[in-house]
């Protein structure tokens, strides 16, 4: 199966401070990655839609300048949180779909915990 | 306003009930709805529900779709500690988007 894995998991910084989050798709190519957070006890709200080597396509609300999306490579997707604040401590899950797949084969990261002081 | 809504939102039942968990929208124009099931990380994909009245199956976990009444159902027979979860629905919208919107879920608890 298709794996996705997130670095890291779990990560406490300081308010000000800029935190970078990696989405890697292990074993296929993911050509479309997604990046989702979840605050506690709601679901998971879409942040960004990044497809190799453009530039990501931001939703209603978010802001583009504070969440930094990288999508440089077909196996690597980076979400940087800049100048972060503790209003931005959240559950932060990339998903990611392959070429040629189906729509509903989205495969979900394990999620990065942001913590900030 | 949520366009896609689940209730209950938190369930407690004890082992061996069945539970049905429901999922309603209101968006009329899309292409499939899906369940995952969260546990302490990210969403497992379940079932993928495109036509209306054609039911899904999965060992114990089974799902439908009603594209009149614009909702669809989980239901989990014999539930289990493992059961313990939260479900979660979500809408694929039309062609050529792959964005999906999420309810907020059923919080599942199985107790012995």
């Amino acid at each position: 199966g298709a794996v996705v894995s997130q670095h890291p998991s779990w990560v406490i910084c300081k308010s000000g401070t800029s935190v970078k989050i990696e989405c890697r798709s292990l074993d296929f190519q993911a050509t479309t990655m997604f990046w989702y957070r979840q605050f506690p006890k709601q679901s998971l709200m879409l942040m960004a839609t990044s497809n190799e080597g453009s530039k990501a396509t931001y939703e209603q609300g978010v802001e583009k300048d504070k969440f930094l999306i990288n999508h440089a490579s077909l196996t690597l997707s980076t979400l940087t949180v800049t100048s972060a604040h503790p209003e931005d401590s959240s559950f932060y899950i990339c998903s990611a779909r392959g070429s040629g797949r189906s729509f509903y084969e989205q495969y979900f990261g394990p999620g990065t915990r942001l913590t900030v002081t | 306003e949520d366009k896609v809504v689940q209730s209950p939102l938190s369930l407690v039942v004890h082992e061996g009930d069945t539970v049905t968990l429901n999922c309603s929208y209101e968006v009329t124009n899309f292409r499939s709805l899906l369940w995952y099931k969260q546990e302490k990380k990210a969403p497992t994909f379940l079932f993928m529900l495109t036509s209306s009245g054609i039911e899904k199956k999965s060992g114990r976990l089974s799902s439908i779709l009603d594209k009149k009444e614009l909702f669809s159902i989980l239901n989990i027979t014999a539930t289990q500690t493992g059961d313990s979860a939260v479900y979660l629905c979500a809408l694929v919208p039309g062609a050529g988007s792959y964005q999906l919107t999420f309810g907020k879920g059923t919080k599942l608890s199985v107790i012995p």
